[in-house]
C-alpha cells in the first residue's frame, strides 16, 4: 500500500462545476500538506499549502485537511477550461523534508 | 534567477551511456531536491541537499545514480550506464526560508 493514495481519474466536468479532489494517507507524522497543479510537459506549480488540520481558501480554491481521518481535499469552484491539468497532492513530515506525492488526478473541464 | 532552471529539457541517450542533468535553483535557496516522475511510479523523491551536503539520499534507486551540488547553488544528477527503466522526467525543486518547494520544468530522459 502506498503512503499516499489518490484516484488518478480522469475526471471530466463541465465548465462552472465544482470539482472535488481527494487524497488519503497512512503516515500520521505528515504535518504539511500541499496541492500542486501540473500542465502537460511542465513542472508542478504550487496551488495550496496547509500546515496541520483546517481549511484554507484562495480565490476559487479551497483546501481541507482532516488529520484525524488522514484525508485531504481540494475544491475548485466555478471550474474553467484553463483548470484542465493534473492535480497532485503532496505531504511531508516537516519543513525541509522530502515530499511524498499522490499519483495525481487528471482533470478535464470542457466548455 | 526567476525560477528553477533545468537543462537539457530533453535528452535521448543509448543504453549503457552516462548522462548528466543540471539544475539551477532559485537564487538564494539553500535547499535543493531531485525527484523522478515516471508513468508507473508517479513522482518520487531521489535526493535532498542542504547547502552542498546531502542529508537524505534515500530515494536514489541504485549506485548508478549520484548527485552533487557546488557553491550552494548548481546541482548535477549523474546516471551511469543508463538503462531503459531510467527513462522518466527528472524534476528539480528548491526552497528558501520557508519550506515551499518550487519546481523546474524537468528534463525528459529517454533511454533507447
Amino acid at each position: 500500500q502506498k503512503e499516499v493514495e489518490q484516484d488518478p481519474g480522469p475526471l471530466s466536468v463541465p465548465e462552472g462545476a465544482i470539482v472535488s479532489l481527494n487524497c488519503t494517507y497512512s503516515n500520521s507524522a505528515f504535518q504539511y500538506f500541499m496541492w500542486y497543479r501540473q500542465y502537460s510537459r511542465k513542472g508542478p506549480e504550487l496551488l495550496m499549502y496547509t500546515y496541520s488540520s483546517g481549511n484554507k481558501e484562495d480565490g476559487r480554491f479551497t483546501a481541507q485537511v482532516d488529520k484525524s481521518s488522514k484525508y485531504i481535499s481540494l475544491f475548485i469552484r466555478d471550474s474553467q477550461p484553463s483548470d484542465s491539468a493534473t492535480y497532485l497532492c503532496a505531504m511531508s513530515e516537516s519543513g525541509y523534508n522530502k515530499l511524498i506525492f499522490g499519483a495525481g488526478t487528471r482533470l478535464a473541464v470542457h466548455p | 534567477g526567476a525560477g528553477v532552471s533545468q537543462s537539457p529539457s530533453n535528452k535521448v541517450t543509448e543504453k549503457g551511456k552516462d548522462v548528466e542533468l543540471r539544475c539551477d535553483p532559485i537564487s538564494g535557496h539553500t535547499a535543493l531536491y531531485w525527484y523522478r516522475q515516471s508513468l508507473g511510479q508517479g513522482l518520487e523523491f531521489l535526493i535532498y541537499f542542504q547547502g552542498n551536503s546531502a542529508p537524505d539520499k534515500s530515494g536514489l534507486p541504485s549506485d548508478r545514480f549520484s548527485a552533487e551540488r557546488t557553491g550552494g547553488s548548481v546541482s548535477t544528477l549523474t546516471i551511469q550506464r543508463t538503462q531503459q527503466e531510467d527513462s522518466a522526467v527528472y524534476l528539480c525543486a528548491s526552497s528558501g526560508q520557508g519550506d515551499i518547494q518550487y519546481f523546474g520544468a524537468g528534463t525528459r530522459l529517454s533511454v533507447l
